[in-house]
């Protein structure tokens, strides 16, 4: 059974830092690309960037609001994927989701975590 | 960046009716990049139609999408009670990746 597991959300400064963690089980984690997406409250989805799979050589990218401040990474030899989040605003207030691609490289995202909260504020 | 547009935001519908639910692209998008989200209140997002027309794992037959270029579309033939849900398309045609803005579904 495939399961991703986000955590690390809180609450934190305006400028501070947080690190999202998404704990993956049941398939071959090398073998996908990983995404992150958020959520504000009561809002739409928003993709924030990905990192693709060993076949591809780990690349990044990033959506435009976040490039240079977040940085996606991978811990192959424990499944887990990383959202390392520096200089954090008010609008990055949101529920954070981790996403796999399904594999076809048609961008479909076919398994995703419960989320995690992150409240930005003073 | 591609800006999708889905309409209507919010939409109402007896149980039995069919519905139609449309995502717009400001640029074209290849069919083969166009996917549509479950979303239920307080749960995460579902895929549920990939690559236009696709059903996802486990989607009842009775939800359908087509579209091609800047134009999609996401049907339900007879709508049920457990079909209340946000919908979001979803498209690549280079990055970033970007989501509309959302379609409510609300049963009467």
């Amino acid at each position: 059974e495939v399961k991703l597991v986000e955590s690390g959300g809180g609450l934190v400064q305006p400028g501070g830092s947080l690190r999202l963690s998404c704990a993956t089980s049941g398939f071959t984690f090398t073998d996908y690309y990983m995404s992150w997406v958020r959520q504000p409250p009561g809002k739409a989805l928003e993709w924030l960037g990905f990192i693709r799979n060993k076949a591809n050589g780990y690349t990044t990218e990033y959506s435009a609001s976040v490039k240079g401040r977040f940085t996606i990474s991978r811990d192959n030899s424990q499944s887990i994927l990383y959202l390392q989040m520096n200089t954090l605003r008010a609008e990055d207030s949101a529920t954070y989701y981790c996403a796999r691609e399904r594999g076809n490289y048609d961008y479909a995202m076919d398994y995703w975590g419960q989320g995690t909260s992150v409240t930005v504020s003073s | 960046e591609n800006v999708l547009t889905q309409s209507p935001a919010i939409m109402s519908a007896s149980p039995g009716e069919k519905v139609t639910m449309t995502c717009r692209a400001s640029s074209s998008v290849s069919s083969s990049y166009l996917h549509w989200y479950q979303q239920k209140s307080g749960a995460s997002p579902k895929l549920w139609i990939y690559s236009t027309s696709n059903l996802a794992s486990g989607v009842p037959a009775r939800f359908s999408g087509s579209g091609s270029g800047t134009s999609y579309s996401l049907t339900i033939s007879s709508v049920e009670a457990e079909d209340a849900a946000t919908y979001y398309c979803q498209q690549y045609s280079g990055y970033p990746w970007t989501f509309g803005g959302g379609t409510k579904l609300e049963i009467k």
